[in-house]
């Protein structure tokens, strides 16, 4: 099993420019969450998802956008980049809300 | 709302001594779980640890146990016998156990340095 994969690794970005985080998870979780990591502060949550074609707002939604078309994959949509949103990012899924979640190894996000 | 709160920024320990992690929560709910994640320098997020709410026996898994103090909303993170590879960001979580709720509330962090 691969787990929870998110690519790309690493991403530069200009300011007004958009892009799209890639998450699959092939454990057939029903939950997907999508965090941002700032230095000094724990985990923020951005958008989630309990189910295909379902989503919600997190904690700091405002300038991403989300999709949840299959159980498989919750991709992270930058509408038009901006410094702040510079941070990493991660995807994670669980099967039931009192079992952990699983984490992928994020995004460094940086723009420009 | 609930929050978590983790007050020591930076630990350090040495190696083969015990270290606890501190970690308080605020919640109105009765029912939720409570988790320790470790992040290591190589970004990843790793669960260490997890205790339900209803459960007064504290969780243990093999060098690293906690201390759930409900009324006083506390989970403390002991680990034992540390060894280098222990050394990275902790991180105390909150989760409901309401089933619609399934989002995970973050303390900011401990770094913890394990000396040899």
């Amino acid at each position: 099993n691969a787990g929870v994969t998110q690519t790309p690794k690493f991403q530069v970005l200009k300011t007004g420019q958009s892009m799209t985080l890639q998450c699959a998870q092939d454990m057939n979780h029903e939950y997907m969450s999508w965090y941002r990591q700032d230095p000094g502060m724990g985990l923020r949550l951005i958008h989630y998802s309990v189910g295909a074609g379902i989503t919600d707002q997190g904690e700091v939604p405002n300038g991403y956008n989300v999709s949840r078309s299959t159980t498989e994959d919750f991709p992270l949509r930058l509408l038009s980049a901006a410094p702040s949103q510079t941070s990493v990012y991660f995807c994670a899924s669980s099967y039931s809300n009192s079992l952990p979640q699983h984490f992928g190894d994020g995004t460094r996000l940086s723009i420009l | 709302a609930q929050t978590v709160t983790q007050s020591q920024p930076e630990m350090s320990v040495q190696e083969a001594e015990t270290v606890t992690l501190s970690c308080t929560y605020d919640t109105s709910e009765s029912d939720y779980y409570l988790f320790w994640y470790k992040q290591p320098p190589s970004r990843q997020m790793i669960l260490v640890i997890r205790q339900e709410a209803y459960k007064q026996q504290n969780a243990t898994e093999n060098r690293f146990s906690v201390n759930f103090q409900k009324a006083a909303k506390s989970f403390s993170l002991k680990i034992s016998d540390s060894q280098l590879g222990d050394a990275a960001m902790y991180f105390c979580a909150y989760r409901s156990a309401m089933d619609s709720n399934y989002q995970l509330i973050w303390g900011a962090g401990t770094k913890l340095i394990i000396k040899p």
